[in-house]
Formats: structure tokens, sequence, C-alpha cells
């Protein structure tokens, strides 16, 4: 069965500080799908990042990174200097190419203190 | 619209009574899910439409949801006999075409049952 982890509850930086939230998934799939998306205070979910199990590359964008490690199932997000726009909740989500569900983790809330 | 459009965004209801929360996803999206936040949690995956094939009604919790999506564009999720543990906000999203592809996600709909 799918499952995705992300431990961190809260976290609390002050700016300018690099953070880095966790996510681990579980599933018995080959091929699959690893998403983050952030949730904002005003509550509309918006995507960050898409990866397929076949591409294990890190990817950088900006402030943000993602490292990618099917070895420990892991798939983390690192913002670098972050901002307190940067304040919002972060979810890891996983979809399994033969079928239609995507499954999100409890969500990490991050706060960015001036 | 430009986005994923969700109505009402507020609705207080009294226990027991029937509610129809209304989702309109970005014009030529062929994929709309629909997910549940309960307070400080995580996405819980209710039903999932893809074009004409059979919805995925794997995560609605009990036969007191249903959702139906016409003309394969707007859907709407009734629940009936409402619980106070439906309060939540319930979350419409869209993509181009199956799950391991983007989401877009509306505002959602805050539920409130008293």
């Amino acid at each position: 069965a799918q499952k995705v982890t992300q431990a961190q509850t809260e976290i609390s930086v002050v700016e300018k500080e690099d953070v880095t939230l966790d996510c681990v998934y579980e599933t018995r799939d080959t091929t699959y799908y690893l998403f983050w998306y952030k949730q904002p205070p005003s509550g509309e979910l918006v995507f960050l990042i898409r990866r397929n199990s076949f591409d294990e590359q890190n990817e950088i964008s900006g402030r943000y990174s993602w490292n990618f490690q099917k070895s420990t199932s892991s798939f983390n997000f690192t913002i670098t200097a972050s901002q307190v726009v940067d304040s919002a909740v972060y979810f890891c989500a996983l979809s399994e190419a033969r079928g239609f569900k995507t499954i999100f983790g409890a969500g990490t809330r991050l706060f960015v203190k001036a | 619209g430009a986005g994923v459009s969700q109505s009402p965004s507020n609705k207080v209801t009294e226990k027991g009574k029937d509610v129809e929360l209304r989702c309109d996803p970005i014009s030529g999206h062929t994929a709309l899910y629909w997910y549940r936040q309960s307070l400080g949690q995580g996405l819980e995956f209710l039903i999932y439409f893809q074009g004409n094939s059979a919805p995925d009604k794997s995560g609605l919790p009990s036969d007191r949801f249903s959702a139906e999506r016409t003309g394969g564009s707007v859907s709407t999720l009734t629940i009936q006999r409402t619980q106070q543990e439906d309060s939540a906000v319930y979350l419409c999203a869209s993509s181009p075409e199956a799950a391991n592809t983007e989401a877009f996600f509306g505002q959602g709909t805050r539920l409130t049952v008293v």
C-alpha cells in the first residue's frame, strides 16, 4: 500500500536560515511519481515539483532544491536562505503510475520569522 | 475561469442536513479529484474522475458521501445526513491527464456541521 510520512509537524526558523523538509514514502510499485505542494495561509495548494521514480537526479529551482534517494525512499525538500513568504504548510505526495490516487503526507508547517 | 473554482467557500449546516459542494475544474482538464482536509491534517483522498471512465470512489468514508461529474466538467460532492465529524475543508483539484501530472487546486469549501 502507498504511504507518505512527513515526520516533522512544525518547523520554525529565522529568515535566511536553510531548512530541509523530510519526506519518506512507501510503495510496492517500481513506477511512481512524487510531488511537493505548498499551501500558503490563503489555503490554495500550489504545485512545486513532480519527480518520476526513474529520475534520481537532484533538482534545483532558485532557492528550492530536492533530494530524491530511492535507496532510502526519501524525497526531501530544502529551502535555502528562507524568507518570511516561505511560511506555509508543505505537502509531499505519491502517485502510482497504474492508478490515479495521489496520497498526501500530513504536511509540515514551516514558520519563517523575520 | 482561469483556475479551479469551488462554491460555496464556506458552509455551515445543522447536523443531519444534506449538503452539496460544487467544483468547476479548469476547462479542458479531464481529471478531477476531491480531497478532505481536517483541521491541521493532511489531505484525505475521497474520489477521482477521469474522462468517461468509472470514478475511483475508494476514498469515500461512508455511503453518506457521493459525487458526480456531469458532462465531464462540473462536479458535485454530496454529503447526506451530515455529522460533526464531516466538518473539514473539502478541496477539489483538476489536471489535464492522469494523477501523475500536476494537479491544480481550488481554494476549498470549509464545511462546519453544528
